[in-house]
């Protein structure tokens, strides 16, 4: 079954860059879609189709891809950035949705 | 404003059968694909179950095929989950999530808060 793999922690401190990477195979012809999840909460989509950010979405964040590693990148965080950031596909050859392991950001 | 509201949740026994509802208001549900979402209990995302438009495509996650069936009533704004078989790997929150496609390519933009199933005897 496909496998999407992000590091299980990024910790970050505020006003600084962080990037979450999605590694998978393949994963460069796949759109890779992103969610934010706080404690308690449902999951939020932050980037949908690689790059493309939905409306009320801070332009702080951002999305990109290269080779087998899509990443997530927040710049300026800010501590209402602390979350659980996932990565989704959908695998064609399985007909299945897959999310990543999860990212949990910490902001020092 | 879109809102899903999932129903059917709580404690059911190993082996026993639960139907979760999710009532959808705010945009029109007969022209999205619909998706089950999980999360066990401080573990992370796992996809479930969709369904097209028209339910003429459906998927499903190994771990529930042939125990789990979605289904959906266009008429009534309305997605189901039968669960069947439940094992207490089934406990739960269970998110319903609108699921738009583009270029064979969906994602989930708005979610309920979710409803938690818990298997256990």
């Amino acid at each position: 079954s496909y496998v999407l793999t992000q590091p299980p922690s990024v910790s970050v401190a505020p006003g600084k860059t962080a990037r979450i990477t999605c590694g998978g195979n393949n994963i460069g012809s796949k759109s890779v879609h992103w969610y934010q999840q706080t404690p308690g909460q449902a999951p939020v989509l932050v980037i949908h189709y690689d790059v493309d950010r939905p409306s009320g979405i801070p332009e702080r964040f951002s999305g990109s891809k290269s080779g087998n590693t899509a990443t997530l990148t927040i710049s300026r965080v800010e501590a209402g950035d602390e979350a659980d950031y996932y990565c989704q596909v959908w695998d064609s050859s399985s007909d299945h949705y897959v999310f990543g392991t999860g990212t949990k950001v910490t902001v020092l | 404003e879109v809102q899903l509201v999932e129903s059917g949740g709580g404690l059911v026994k190993p082996g026993g059968s639960l139907r979760l509802s999710c009532a959808a208001s705010g945009f029109t549900f007969s022209s999205h694909s619909m998706t089950w979402v999980r999360q066990a209990p401080g573990k992370g995302l796992e996809w479930v179950s969709s369904i097209s438009s028209r339910s003429t495509y459906i998927y499903y996650a190994d771990s529930v095929r042939g125990r789990f069936t979605i289904s959906r009533d266009n008429a009534k704004d309305s997605l189901f989950l039968q669960m069947n078989s439940l094992r207490a790997e089934d406990t739960a929150v269970y998110y319903c999530a609108r699921k738009p496609c583009s270029g064979g390519s969906c994602y989930d933009d708005y979610w309920g808060q979710g409803t938690l199933v818990t298997v256990s005897s």
